[in-house]
């Protein structure tokens, strides 16, 4: 089973701030990598597919990078409604996905 | 509009069944993947269970099983049908539609899979 994990697990930013979330799988997923945000008491939202494709409608600021193992989420300057949860999925062995742990984006 | 509407989620006895239903609109269902997710509140997004156009199924290790998924798609409808259910199973479940995308590049064809529209849940409780 590929396993994801992500760093840091929690971060606190201020409007403005560039941030950089780092996602990592147990083996390699070439490019089979998608992120999503989560909002308290939301569904999940597709932010970044195949590891660097924007989602329509997503904000420019969202941008995604990597390949093989290692892969970044940046939002570059941050907003006050990117305060959430952003999850990274691994759809290598799709149709079975994994999901990593999360890392929680908040106000410093 | 494209929506997903889950339902179904109850207070359940471990041991007990139960089933949950998907329901779709606004897009052709059975032009897509659909998959359950589930999330116990305040934790992370566990991926449960998928069904292909062609009725194809995959499960994880940890409702393998015990869960069955199908689709009606006349009806336009996802179920998840759960057995022997377990207080671990406590949880918020969603549906997700996910769009396979295929590129050619040079060595082949690549399907990249990602999930584009989720439902807002149904929860379970699994307690005596």
């Amino acid at each position: 089973d590929i396993r994801m994990t992500q760093s840091p697990s929690s971060l606190s930013a201020s409007v403005g701030d560039r941030v950089t979330i780092t996602c990592r799988a147990s083996q390699t997923i070439r490019r089979y990598l998608n992120w999503y945000q989560q909002k308290p008491g939301k569904a999940p939202n597709l932010l970044i597919y195949a590891a660097s494709s924007l989602q329509s409608g997503v904000p420019s600021r969202f941008s995604g990078s990597g390949s093989g193992t290692d892969f970044t989420l940046t939002i570059s300057s941050l907003q006050p409604e990117d305060f959430a949860t952003y999850y990274c999925q691994q759809s290598y062995s799709a149709p079975i996905f994994t999901f990593g742990p999360g890392t929680k984006v908040d106000i410093k | 509009e494209v929506q997903l509407v889950e339902s179904g989620g109850t207070l359940v006895q471990p041991g007990g069944s139960l089933r949950l239903s998907c329901a779709a609109s606004g897009f052709i269902f059975s032009d897509y993947d659909m998959h359950w997710v589930r999330q116990v509140p305040g934790k992370g997004l566990e991926w449960v269970s998928s069904i292909d156009t062609a009725g194809d199924t995959s499960y994880a290790g940890s409702v393998k099983g015990r869960f069955s998924i199908s689709r009606e798609d006349a009806n336009n409808s996802l179920y998840l049908q759960m057995n022997n259910v377990r207080a671990g199973d406590t949880a918020i479940y969603s549906c997700a539609r996910v769009v396979v995308e295929g590129y050619s590049g040079g060595d082949g064809t690549y399907y990249y899979y990602y999930m584009d529209v989720w439902g807002k849940g149904t929860t379970v409780a699994v307690s005596s």
